[in-house]
């Protein structure tokens, strides 16, 4: 079955800790992206790439960094910059963003969670 | 600036009484409206894209409806599954390309 796979479900983190946040699809899309879910703030736009090495900073990409090594996978790192990372992180993927009327489709989600 | 304005925050309707949600935009250029259902602690899942005003879509007890300023999400006769959050978007132009704004969401609440 084709779609977007996200690990962990929950993840915690500790103060001044790094960590990885993975998402993987096999829908064979050029662009992947990461949002941020907070309650009442629906979702923010953190970084996303159209083509594998390259990506670009979303409207809250402080704190964070990403990767696109490979076209199936985007990891998502929330470094200990992030003085606010709790909350429910998406990843999601569509075919080339070219026209404005692509579809997004969205992995499970991860819940990041401080110690 | 683009924008995307959803209303109400959240709404509780009983079983069976029907009723809509508002998503209005400001947007030059619109390409695409696109409507999502989101389940608690679950990724968004797509139900429709509109692309022009006057078209309309359905889909089981939900019908989408766009005019030039906004889009409706029309809900017949709801049944207590259709509790959700519902995500309204569209797609902006950023340089070459084209990315999401997302609405905040409407929370529905059916109760038996």
């Amino acid at each position: 079955d084709g779609g977007i796979t996200q690990s962990p479900k929950y993840l915690f983190r500790k103060e001044g800790q790094n960590v990885t946040l993975s998402c993987e699809q096999n829908l064979n899309h050029d662009a992947m992206y990461w949002y941020r879910q907070d309650p009442g703030q629906g979702l923010r736009l953190i970084y996303y790439s159209q083509i594998v090495n390259d990506f670009q900073k979303g409207d809250i990409a402080e704190g964070y960094s990403v990767s696109r090594e490979k076209k199936e996978s985007f990891p998502l790192t929330v470094t200990s910059a992030q003085k606010n990372p709790t909350a429910f992180y998406l990843c999601a993927s569509s075919i080339a963003p070219l026209t404005g009327r692509e579809t997004q489709y969205f992995g499970p989600g991860t819940r990041l969670l401080v110690l | 600036e683009d924008q995307v304005t959803q209303s109400p925050e959240a709404l509780r309707l009983q079983e069976g009484e029907s009723s809509s949600l508002n998503c209005s935009y400001t947007v030059s250029g619109l390409r695409g409206l696109f409507w999502y259902r989101q389940d608690p602690g679950k990724g968004p899942e797509f139900l429709f894209t509109l692309y022009s005003a006057g078209e309309e879509k359905e889909k089981e007890r939900l019908k989408a409806t766009l005019t030039k300023k906004e889009s409706f999400l029309h809900i017949t006769a709801p049944k207590p599954e259709d509790s959700a959050t519902y995500l309204c978007a569209v797609q902006t132009r950023s340089g070459g390309s084209y990315i999401p704004t997302f609405g905040r969401g409407t929370s529905l609440i059916v109760h038996p």
